[in-house]
């Protein structure tokens, strides 16, 4: 089992849908949650993290997190054409070493 | 604030060749990392230096890939040498020494080996 498995999509939605991504774990000894943006031909940029379980918001950006189920989600409302990137789910794993998820690779159609 | 650089950008070379790529960290960032990224995955980290030692070589193929950053600021990534399987982005990426900081990455340089 890998130790961070997560969706490739592609994922496509209209302007204004609301995006829900996903990722799934393996070490419950994982203490940060990160998501990261990546525009092609770019390195990933970070979105947001969180620590403990729970959600987070963040403007039109919200993360969760249950550690019970080894579970995080991001989720995008009123998604923008310009929101089009892979989205990166990564988990720290000790040592500040990330570990990351394939990416899923979203398109918000105008 | 400059941002973490990287050269070359892009790189086509023949298998069994050499490549070496550089990265210049955002200054005052104590450690640095080299992810490879293969197309369709996510980073998958390479090596992570502290200053100018090393923290984390575990996925390092040391048969054929070196790293190295003297003086603790810049670094270079070196295959030798090169196998198709190396064609991938590879990313540097640098942070502030601390529990949890966040890492900056720089743009990648695109490696195509044929």
């Amino acid at each position: 089992q890998k130790e961070v498995e997560q969706d490739p999509g592609p994922l496509s939605v209209p302007e204004g849908a609301i995006v829900s991504l996903n990722c799934t774990y393996s070490n419950s000894a994982f203490q940060y949650f990160m998501w990261y943006r990546q525009y092609s031909r770019k390195g990933p940029e970070l979105l947001m993290y969180t620590y403990s379980s729970g959600n987070k918001e963040d403007g039109r950006f919200t993360a969760q997190v249950d550690k019970s189920s080894k579970y995080i989600s991001l989720f995008i409302r009123d998604s923008q054409p310009s929101d089009s990137a892979t989205y990166l789910c990564a988990i720290e794993g000790g040592s500040e070493k990330l570990v990351f998820g394939k990416g899923t690779k979203l398109t918000v159609n105008p | 604030e400059a941002g973490v650089a990287q050269s070359p950008r892009y790189k086509i070379i023949e298998k069994r060749q050499s490549v070496a790529f550089w990265c210049n960290p955002i200054s005052g960032h104590a450690t640095l990392y080299w992810y490879q990224q293969i197309l369709g995955q996510g980073p998958k980290l390479l090596i992570q230096f502290q200053n100018n030692g090393v923290v984390d070589d575990s996925q390092l193929p040391k048969d054929r890939f070196s790293a190295e950053r003297l003086k603790g600021v810049d670094s270079t990534l070196k295959i030798q040498p090169a196998k198709l399987e190396d064609s991938a982005v590879y990313l540097c990426a640098s942070s502030l020494l601390g529990l949890f900081n966040e890492q900056f990455f720089g743009p990648g340089t695109r490696l195509t080996v044929l």
